[in-house]
This record gives structure tokens, sequence and C-alpha cells, in this order.
């Protein structure tokens, strides 16, 4: 167990909808980051947050957005979603400070129909 | 970030030691070199970081090149639940760019 707390583990929704991935960090963790893996694919970084506020943004689509909120704890949004946004979308947090480590949570599976 | 090359797979016989390398000569001064792996669909999971020094820690060992161009993961004695997709990651600053990994199946 990383600590790393994610909800739901899996969602299924239609095409247009609006979705919420929640994620809550390991205890003490300031930085946050999302990640989307689609079908065979590697991990590709969407964003960064850290102790609130947005550091790094990746490959993230317009129709995403996300925020990290006073208590640490980070939502990805979804929305006028797509067949190709099918995928799982990682959460995972760091200490924040130093080279240390990430820990990933163990993903929500959105499959949109 | 500097970018990584990988082999796309490996096997390696069980209770062997796998070697799995990466590339990354564009590597800076200050960039350390993560691995970490996935196992199926699950979230990634930390193996072992450094900068230039050879690291050990109780799932494996790191070995960075001199020139740190190159490094080599090494699980002693791999068992059948080590089969998953490793990543070599070089980060600086905050973002982990994940590339496209090497795909290890032990084999009984």
């Amino acid at each position: 167990d990383s600590g790393v707390t994610q909800t739901p583990k899996h969602l299924i929704t239609a095409t247009g909808q609006r979705v919420t991935l929640r994620c809550s960090p390991r205890s003490g963790d300031l930085s946050v980051y999302w990640y989307q893996q689609s079908l065979d694919q590697g991990l590709q970084f969407l964003i960064q947050y850290y102790n609130g506020e947005e550091r790094a943004k990746g490959n993230i689509l317009e129709r995403f957005s996300a925020q990290q909120f006073p208590d640490l704890h980070s939502e990805l949004n979804l929305s006028s979603l797509e067949l190709g946004d099918s995928a799982l979308y990682f959460c995972a947090s760091r200490r924040g400070t130093g080279h240390t480590e990430a820990f990933f949570g163990q993903g929500t599976r959105l499959t949109v129909v | 970030d500097a970018k990584t090359t990988q082999p796309p797979s490996m096997d390696c016989a069980e209770g062997r030691a796998a070697n799995l390398p990466c590339n990354h000569s564009t590597i800076s001064g200050n960039e350390y070199v993560y691995w970490y792996r996935q196992i199926h669909s699950q979230g990634p999971q930390y193996i072992i970081h450094g900068l230039k020094n050879n690291e050990t820690n109780e799932m494996a060992s790191l070995i960075i090149t001199e020139d740190r161009k190159s490094s080599t993961l090494i699980l002693p004695h791999a068992t059948l639940r080590d089969t998953a997709v490793y990543y070599c990651i070089v980060r600086f600053g905050n973002q982990f760019y994940f590339g496209t990994g090497t795909s290890l199946t032990v084999i009984p």
C-alpha cells in the first residue's frame, strides 16, 4: 500500500459527460501529480500541484482541469468526455522537497461508452 | 528532462539476476535516475534512485556509469512476481516523465 488513495476505482460514463476523479496523497506530501495511461500506452504526465498551486503542465487537454484543496487532496475533472478518454488515471504524491521519490495510487479506470 | 532509451522487452530465468539497461546520454549533472515498475495495470511502484553513486536497497541495485550516460537496474534473484514493465526515468526538478519501459518476463 503506497498510502495514496484514489476514488473511484472504476467509472463508466457516456460520451459528453463530466466526471471527477479524487486523490488523497500520503500524509505530509505536498505535491500531487496526475497521469493518464491509455490501453497499452505509457504514462502521460498531465499536471502537477504543489501545496495548492499548479506547478507544471504536461499533455493535459483543455477539457481537463485539476485542483488541489487546502487539505491537499486533489481532484481531476474531465468534461465533454470522448471515447478516447477511456484510460487509467493515476495520481502520485511526493514530499515536495529534495530528490525524493513519488508514490502512486492504484488508479481510476475510466470507461467512456 | 533527459530522454531515456530502454530495450522493449527482456526475459530472465527465475532465480537468476535480471539486468535491465537504460541509456540516458543527454543527462545533465544534477539529474537523478529513478526506476519504477508497473505490474499489469497497477500503479507504478518505486524501486530505487540515484545520482552518480551505485545504490542498493532491499529490492534492487542501481549501477550508474562514471560518465552517467547509462545505468543498469539489477534484480539479484528474479522471481515470477518481478514480471512487470520497468521504467527508467531521468528527473530534474518536479516532473517524472515515463518512457515506454522494458517489459521483463521472468520464466520458471
